[in-house]
């Protein structure tokens, strides 16, 4: 089974752009998560996703937005860049139960505003 | 809020050693858990190992196992038998019922032939 793919691998974006980047979760697998890992910190979480409904947010400005297709498949768009929002952007999935299973995290994006 | 403190940056071990990394945490919560990732230069984020707080007993998979001090707060994780493909950033993360991680600082092991 493939696992979690993400695209694309790398992304150079320019201040006051917008970007997407996507998404595809393991089969089966009804929740992803969006991360943003800074250069030397931890992933700190962004939103996750279970049913096209989303679960949760984190402490991020609204030009942070995302969204799950019916296939699970989700996008991370980014409004306004700044350079801060250079980092590598990852997305995790996970089986729902309403407990704290597992996540299983993709390769990630870089993206890097200039 | 949830606070997760990885107080050593860099770590180094001899290959075949024991090494064992540092994990506090702050939380309110009585219900939880605990985990361990392996980020490798290649970036996939992979995980190691888990810990329920209700569980007592340490959890343990293969050559690593954890120490959960609950009353500590602590949650430090033990490499056994270190083998070259076991350097890569590692972090402690937490998270309740709400299945959003939070993360420490991580720490890079170091693994020395």
């Amino acid at each position: 089974d493939a696992g979690v793919t993400q695209s694309p691998t790398h992304l150079i974006k320019t201040r006051g752009q917008q970007v997407t980047l996507r998404c595809s979760p393991i089969s089966g697998h009804k929740s992803v998560s969006w991360y943003q890992q800074v250069l030397g910190q931890g992933p700190q979480f962004i939103f996750q996703y279970y049913e096209k409904e989303e679960r949760g947010r984190g402490n991020f400005p609204d030009r942070f937005s995302a969204r799950q297709f019916p296939n699970y498949s989700s996008e991370l768009n980014v409004n306004a860049l700044l350079l801060g929002d250079s980092a590598l952007y990852l997305c995790a999935s996970s089986l729902w139960t309403g407990r704290p299973y597992e996540q299983y995290f993709g390769p990630g994006t870089r993206l890097t505003v200039t | 809020a949830q606070t997760v403190t990885q107080s050593q940056p860099e770590m180094s071990v001899q290959e075949a050693e024991t090494v064992t990394l540092s994990c506090t945490y702050d939380t309110s919560e009585s219900d939880y858990y605990l985990f361990w990732y392996k980020q490798p230069p290649s970036r996939q984020m992979i995980l190691v190992i888990r810990q329920e707080a209700y569980k007592q007993q340490n959890a343990t998979e293969n050559r690593f196992s954890v120490n959960f001090q609950k009353a500590a707060k602590s949650f430090s994780l033990k490499i056994s038998d270190s083998q070259l493909g076991d350097a890569a950033m590692y972090f402690c993360a937490y998270t309740t019922g709400a299945n959003n991680l939070f993360f420490g600082t991580g720490t890079r092991l170091t693994v020395i032939p």
